[in-house]
C-alpha cells in the first residue's frame, strides 16, 4: 500500500481556472513534497512543506498540510497550458527516502 | 549546473541480455537514489546510497538487479538476464544531504526489453 496517495487520477480545467490536487498519507511524516513531471522528464519539486507547517506558497502554487487528517493539497491558480503535467505528492517519513503517490494527471485546455 | 545526467536515454535489449544504466549526480550531492516508473506501479523506490555506501535497497528485486556507486561522480544500475517485465523508465535522483529533502531527478532511462 502507498504511504502517500493522490485522490484523483486525472483532472481537466480550462486555462485561467484554479485547480486543487489532494493527497492523503499514512503514518507520521517529517515532510510532504509536491512534484510535477512533464512528458519525457523526471519529476521536479514544486513545494516542500514540513510537518510543523500548515501552508506554503510558491508563486501561483499553494500547498497545505493537515497532520490531524493526514492530508495535503496543492492548489494552482490562473492555470496555464504549460501546467499540464502529472502531479505527485511524496512523503518523507524517516530519513532521506521519498515515497511517491500514484500521481494526478492534470490537463489544462486553452 | 547540468543537473543529474542519465545515460543512455533509451535502451532496447533482448530478453535474457544484460542492461547497465548510468547516473551522474549533481556535483557535491552526497546521496543518490534509484526509482523505477511504470504505468501500473507508478514511481517505485529501488535503492539509495549515501556517501557512496549502500543505505537502503529495500525496493530492489532480490534477483538480477544490482546497484553500485564506485565513486562520488557516478552510480550504475545493472539488470542481468532482462525480462519483459523489467521494461520501465529508470530514474536517478541526487540530494545534498543535510541541506534539504528535495530530490533532483534526471530525465531517466527508458528500458525496453523485447
Amino acid at each position: 500500500s502507498q504511504l502517500a496517495e493522490e485522490n484523483s487520477w486525472a483532472l481537466s480545467v480550462h486555462e485561467g481556472e484554479s485547480v486543487t490536487v489532494n493527497c492523503s498519507y499514512k503514518t507520521s511524516i517529517t515532510a510532504l513534497q509536491w512534484y510535477r513531471q512533464k512528458s519525457g522528464k523526471g519529476p521536479a519539486q514544486l513545494i516542500l512543506i514540513r510537518s510543523n507547517e500548515r501552508e506554503k506558497r510558491n508563486g501561483r502554487l499553494r500547498a497545505t498540510l493537515d497532520t490531524s487528517s493526514q492530508s495535503s493539497s496543492l492548489s494552482i491558480t490562473a492555470t496555464r497550458c504549460e501546467d499540464t503535467a502529472v502531479y505527485f505528492c511524496a512523503a518523507n517519513n524517516a530519513g532521506a527516502k521519498l515515497t511517491f503517490g500514484g500521481g494526478t494527471r492534470l490537463t489544462v485546455r486553452p | 549546473n547540468a543537473g543529474v545526467i542519465q545515460t543512455p536515454r533509451h535502451k532496447v535489449t533482448g530478453k535474457g541480455q544484460e542492461a547497465t544504466l548510468w547516473c551522474e549526480p549533481i556535483s557535491g550531492h552526497s546521496a543518490v537514489f534509484w526509482y523505477r516508473q511504470t504505468i501500473v506501479q507508478g514511481l517505485e523506490f529501488l535503492t539509495y546510497f549515501r556517501n557512496q555506501a549502500p543505505i537502503d535497497d529495500s525496493g530492489m528485486p532480490k534477483e538480477r538487479f544490482s546497484a553500485q556507486m564506485p565513486n562520488q561522480s557516478h552510480s550504475t544500475l545493472k539488470i542481468q538476464s532482462t525480462q519483459p517485465q523489467d521494461s520501465a523508465v529508470y530514474l536517478c535522483a541526487s540530494n545534498p544531504l543535510g541541506i534539504t529533502e528535495t530530490l533532483y531527478f534526471g530525465s531517466g532511462t527508458r528500458l525496453t526489453v523485447l
